[in-house]
């Protein structure tokens, strides 16, 4: 399957600081990234679907204004917790996909190895 | 609202035993149901994508059914290794198509030598 790589793996900042966590998809172009949070224990809560060059699609109940997103290629994603608390320490996933041109539909979901996240 | 459950009891069985994980969904039909392995601090990785029309799927040892009306997918792991022991997770895909996934909580499996 394909390769999709994130940036760092794990990450430990302070409380109100900003961090940034890329997503790259190595060996093909994704017109779609998605981006996860999981909690211990817990199923992946998709929290945005970007699509390069465009405004990335909240879910529900997820900030627009503290989780931005930025999709400025076919293969790089950014997910960027602004002021962060301890309650958005998680272990945060993106993964890519593209447009299946045949079918008109996404081909399956690729998923980096995560991004651990603990904000002190 | 849509539900996905999967087990989440552990599932221990014995090396060479068939794992059989089970993944039921209510207020929905998805055209698309998918498993996928998640390995500690790992991201997932997709295993089998079977489709609303299709009653079964097969890849080397792994084996998902697909039963629209029970609304439930079965997922067999035959002749089960150690290297087998993750957490299995499965996936519909949500309103809006197929690039939207809605994922169970997964269930443990540990085989045991």
């Amino acid at each position: 399957g394909a390769v999709v790589s994130q940036h760092p793996s794990w990450v430990i900042c302070k409380s109100g600081t900003s961090v940034k966590i890329e997503c790259r998809s190595l060996d093909f172009q994704a017109t779609t990234m998605f981006w996860y949070r999981q909690f211990p224990k817990q199923s992946l809560m998709l929290m945005a679907t970007s699509n390069e060059g465009s405004k990335a699609t909240y879910e529900q109940g997820v900030e627009k204004d503290k989780f931005l997103i930025n999709h400025a290629s076919l293969t790089l994603s950014t997910l960027t917790v602004t002021s962060a608390h301890p309650e958005d320490s998680s272990f945060y996933i993106c993964s890519a996909s593209n447009l299946n041109r045949a079918s008109g539909r996404y081909n399956e979901q690729f998923f980096g190895p995560g991004t651990r996240l603990t904000v002190l | 609202s849509q539900k996905i459950e999967q087990n989440s009891e552990a599932l221990n069985i014995q090396e060479g035993k068939t794992a059989t994980l089970t993944c039921n969904y209510t207020n929905y039909s998805p055209a698309y149901l998918q498993w996928y392995r998640q390995d500690p601090g790992r991201g997932p990785v997709f295993l089998l994508l079977i489709r609303e029309n299709e009653k079964e799927k097969r890849k080397e040892r792994l084996k998902v059914t697909f039963d629209t009306t029970l609304k439930q997918s079965l997922f067999h792991i035959t002749a089960s290794q150690p290297a087998d022991s993750a957490t299995y997770l499965c996936a519909l895909d949500g309103t809006g198509g197929y690039n939207k996934l809605i994922f169970g909580a997964g269930t443990r499996l540990a085989v045991h030598p």
